[in-house]
């Protein structure tokens, strides 16, 4: 199966713009979702689909899916948005996640 | 609304089986697919399979030669076994709803059960 590449960490000063990425080869063909793990808690879908919000999500997060980039926004960041954030698809019969993002909101 | 929460023995010795039981509250367990995900310490997260009450089940490759899921709807619980487990089965283990729908998604989570295998 193909791995996910996150990058390590991503900053984003309060109140701007966080963009996390998702690659893989043609990852467009695929549905991608997101997960948010804050320290100590378990995970939350925040995406799915490539770009649909579960009911409770803020629509401060969206996403998209295009070429071998799939891409998680967090808009106007907010202290409590300060997490990991993994992707996960389904390949090859089975799922993959990514190994994390750290966001740290400054 | 709808909880999960895991449960179990914290502790186990290397070459036992880790057994863990997720109970289900707010829905019946009949109406979804339910999957277990691991994550060491400091790690990153692993898919392990997923279950359905009709006796449908997956495995990841690796883990499948050690690794039992099922359904109890009695109880509204699943259960997960993984045996001969080594230190590095250490991890905290979720219990999820799993969206086996085609898009494949984990929708709800347990809280996490941390299990560390150590003699």
């Amino acid at each position: 199966s193909y791995e996910l590449t996150q990058p390590l960490s991503v900053s984003v000063a309060l109140g701007q713009t966080a963009k996390i990425t998702c690659g893989r080869s043609n990852i467009e063909n695929i549905n991608v979702h997101w997960y948010q793990q804050k320290p100590g808690q378990a995970p939350v879908l925040v995406i799915y689909r490539d770009t649909f919000r579960p009911s409770g999500i803020p629509e401060r997060f969206s996403g998209s899916n295009s070429g071998n980039t799939a891409t998680l926004t967090i808009s106007r960041a907010q202290a409590g948005d300060e997490a990991d954030y993994y992707c996960q698809v389904w390949d090859s019969n089975t799922e993959v996640f990514g190994a994390g993002t750290k966001v740290t909101v400054l | 609304q709808v909880q999960l929460q895991e449960s179990g023995p914290g502790l186990v010795k290397p070459s036992e089986t880790l057994s863990l039981t997720c109970t289900v509250s707010g829905d019946s367990i009949s109406n979804y697919f339910w999957s277990w995900i691991r994550q060491p310490p400091g790690g990153v997260l692993e898919w392990i399979g997923y279950v359905h009450y009709r006796g449908i089940t997956d495995y990841k490759s690796s883990l499948k030669s050690r690794v039992l899921m099922s359904v109890d709807t009695s109880k509204n619980q699943l259960s997960l076994k993984v045996n001969s487990v080594t230190e590095a089965d250490t991890a905290v283990y979720y219990c999820a709803r799993f969206e086996y729908n085609g898009y494949n998604y984990f929708d709800l989570w347990g809280q996490g059960a941390l299990v560390t295998v150590s003699s």
